[in-house]
């Protein structure tokens, strides 16, 4: 079946630092890839998406690019602040006839002043 | 636009007890995904119901049930609880037959079982 593998964490970074969290996707057909980002105490947002090849998904300096080839969708933040302190998961859609999302297991990043 | 609710935010149950979940998804989405997460499993799929129906139902015991209203508002329920059950339970709502379109999650009942 479809499965999501994140790299373990927590990632633990200083303020400026680049952030990459790597995501790989197992899935027959074409799927659609996110990045939803959990703070605290709260339910998941979206951060950004990608629904086919080459598409790549942007929001809040964050980026990811769909790769069919390597079939990935790592996460990457050019300069990572305090508040970017968050849980990540990477998931897929495997159509567009559902809403059932397959989440890889999470990376807590931490970064630190 | 309002977003997706869920009630109660909280709950604490006794173990062979019984529970129910509410969840209202964003006006005009008929699709209601359920999600258990804890830390040692993650985020795993229960079911998702679109117009009333069950499409998909993932790995968990038949404790586990829900159900959609013709509004789309949906209920999640769970028999004869075990302390395993404690966890967050997230639903989250989606416009289907769109391939750019998101699921929005609404902020979890926190569930515990003692």
């Amino acid at each position: 079946g479809d499965s999501v593998t994140q790299m373990e964490g927590p990632v633990t970074l200083s303020e400026e630092a680049f952030l990459t969290i790597n995501c790989t996707y197992t899935a027959t057909g074409y799927p659609s890839l996110f990045w939803y980002v959990q703070y605290p105490g709260e339910g998941l947002q979206l951060l950004l998406k990608a629904t086919k090849a080459d598409d790549k998904g942007s929001n809040k300096g964050f980026e990811a690019t769909y790769r069919k080839e390597t079939t990935s969708f790592h996460l990457e933040k050019g300069s990572v602040q305090v508040s970017d302190s968050a849980v990540y998961f990477c998931a897929l859609r495997s159509g567009s006839n559902t809403g059932k999302l397959i989440f890889g297991q999470g990376t807590t990043l931490q970064v630190k002043p | 636009k309002a977003g997706v609710t869920q009630t109660p935010r909280y709950l604490i149950k006794t173990r062979g007890q019984q529970v129910t979940l509410s969840c209202s998804p964003i006006s005009g989405h008929r699709s209601v995904s359920w999600y258990q997460q804890t830390p040692g499993q993650g985020l795993q799929f229960l079911f998702e119901y679109f117009s009333e129906t069950q499409r998909n139902k993932g790995n968990f015991p038949g404790r586990f049930s829900g159900r959609q209203f013709s509004n789309s508002r949906s209920e999640m329920n769970v028999s004869t609880l075990e302390l395993g059950d404690s966890a967050l339970y997230l639903c989250a709502s989606s416009f289907i037959g769109d391939p750019n379109t998101e699921a929005f999650f609404g902020q979890g009942t926190r569930l515990t079982v003692v």
